[in-house]
C-alpha cells in the first residue's frame, strides 16, 4: 500500500511569489491535513480537508489555503511569501480524522530566499 | 482550547535502560491522544495512540503509554532503549468531536548512548 507522497520535496522561492504543494493520501482515505514545522514553533496545524470540504482550520493568515479534489488529493497554496514561512511542510492523510490514525508523508521543504 | 507539555526539551539515556519521556495535556473534552516519532529527515510516524478505550495503550517496538485523566498526563515508557530509538517524539492531543486538528507538544529528542 503506497503510502502519502508529498511532492516536491524540496523548493526555494523568492519573497513575493506564490508556491503550490501537492498531496496524494493513501488510497481509501478521505481526511487531508497540512502542518508546518518550524524551529522556532515547532508543528502546528494548517487546516483538514475531508471530502472536499475545508472541515478545520488553523491560526494562519488569508495567505494560506488549499483545496482537495474528488480524487481525496490535496494542494496548499501559499501566496505573497514571506521568509518566515520557510518550513518543513507534512501533509497527513487518514480515514475520517479524529481518532483514526494519521499518516504522515515526508513533506516539502520549503525555503523563501 | 487544547495545549500539550512536553516537559523534557532532550533526553539522554544509556542503551538498555528505560526511557521515559513525559507528556501533559489540557483539553476541555475527552481527548485522543497520540505519540509521533520522527527520525532525521524523516516524516512522522505514528507510535500509538488513546481514544477513550484501555487507558495502558501499547505501540510499536516496544513503547507503551498510561493514560491518567487525574494528572492530565500520557507519558510514554520503554523498559529498554535501543539505539534506534534516538529520535525526536512528539505527544500529540485532538479532541474535535469530528475532523482531524492536532495540536502537537515541543517534542522530546531523545538521545541513547553506547
Amino acid at each position: 500500500k503506497a503510502g502519502v507522497t508529498q511532492t516536491p520535496r524540496y523548493l526555494i522561492k523568492t519573497r513575493g511569489q506564490q508556491v503550490t504543494l501537492s498531496c496524494s493520501p493513501i488510497s481509501g482515505h478521505r481526511s487531508v491535513s497540512w502542518y508546518q514545522q518550524t524551529p522556532g514553533q515547532g508543528l502546528q496545524f494548517l487546516f483538514e480537508y475531508f471530502s472536499e470540504t475545508q472541515r478545520n482550520k488553523g491560526n494562519f493568515p488569508g495567505r494560506f489555503s488549499g483545496r482537495q479534489f474528488s480524487n481525496s488529493r490535496s494542494e496548499m497554496n501559499v501566496s505573497t511569501l514571506e521568509l518566515g514561512d520557510s518550513a518543513l511542510y507534512l501533509c497527513a492523510s487518514s480515514l475520517r480524522g479524529f481518532d483514526t490514525e494519521a499518516f504522515f508523508g515526508q513533506g516539502t521543504r520549503l525555503t523563501v530566499v | 482550547a487544547q495545549s500539550v507539555t512536553q516537559l523534557d526539551s532532550h533526553v539522554s539515556v544509556s542503551e538498555g535502560t528505560p526511557v521515559l519521556l513525559r507528556c501533559n495535556y489540557s483539553s476541555s473534552y475527552s481527548p485522543s491522544l497520540f505519540w509521533y516519532v520522527q527520525h532525521p529527515n524523516k516524516g512522522l510516524q505514528l507510535l500509538l495512540k488513546y481514544t477513550s478505550a484501555a487507558t495502558l495503550v501499547k505501540g510499536i517496538n516496544g513503547f507503551e503509554a498510561e493514560f491518567k485523566k487525574s494528572e492530565t498526563s500520557f507519558h510514554l515508557t520503554k523498559p529498554s532503549a535501543h539505539m534506534s530509538d534516538a529520535a525526536e517524539y512528539f505527544c500529540v492531543v485532538s479532541d474535535l468531536d469530528y475532523g482531524q486538528n492536532f495540536v502537537f507538544g515541543p517534542g522530546t529528542r531523545l538521545s541513547v548512548l553506547p
